[in-house]
């Protein structure tokens, strides 16, 4: 079936404002994590969903960051009171389960000016 | 703070030739590990995973696992242009289910 799809491809907002990024993970797959990557560095954890259990928040940077994902399929990232420092490439990726290989999508990248 | 160590290149080779990308990292409990490929302003695909110290061969590819040494590496046979890429190292330990990635080697295979 379709692989990781996540939308908008590109997002430029000004700085104070909120964003929302959806992620719909691959048909089956109960995992889903969001990463991000910064200009010159590598993919950073920022959360993980697993089924029906309580999320992984552990990497996420501040409060301004939070997700959902509905129903164990779509996800979205929403980041309020969007800061410079917060443009990046969002990747979301999914797996069978958290066993498994993560396929990634092919991101959002955020500009906040 | 889990680590995950690449040297961040560029690495150059000429096409033909065997391109060598190393990783270290820092977690004595890490389990599994993974090598994507990522092609500038696209999104990381998994070229190899491996589990288990030695080496595990798939086409022209070969990674190489050795615990003891904390040391993972991605051998590229016959390098060919189109292997021009970032490659990533991402480690997995146990417990956790999120990969920890390293920053990535730029890849140049030239003509």
């Amino acid at each position: 079936g379709a692989g990781v799809s996540q939308s908008p491809s590109n997002k430029v907002t000004e700085k104070g404002k909120d964003v929302e990024l959806r992620c719909d993970p691959i048909s089956g797959h109960t995992a889903l994590y969001w990463y991000r990557q910064s200009l010159g560095q590598g993919l950073e954890f920022l959360i993980y969903f697993q089924g029906n259990s309580a999320p992984d928040k552990s990497g996420l940077p501040s409060d301004r960051f939070s997700a959902e994902r509905t129903g164990g399929s779509v996800s979205t990232l929403t980041i309020q009171r969007t800061q410079q420092e917060d443009s990046a490439v969002y990747l979301c990726a999914s797996s069978l389960d958290s066993k498994n290989i993560q396929y990634f999508g092919a991101g959002t990248r955020l500009s906040v000016l | 703070q889990k680590e995950v160590e690449q040297n961040s290149g560029p690495l150059s080779v000429p096409e033909g030739a065997i391109a060598s990308l190393n990783c270290t990292y820092s977690d004595r409990g890490s389990q599994s590990f993974f090598w994507y490929r990522q092609y500038s302003g696209k999104s990381p695909e998994l070229i190899m995973s491996i589990y288990s110290n030695g080496d595990k061969e798939d086409g022209r590819f070969t990674a190489q696992l050795n615990k003891a040494s904390q040391y993972v590496s991605l051998l590229i046979r016959d390098s060919q242009p189109s292997d021009s890429a970032t490659y990533l190292c991402a480690v997995k330990d146990g417990t956790a289910s999120k990969l920890t990635f390293g920053t990535g080697t730029r890849l140049q295979v030239t003509l």
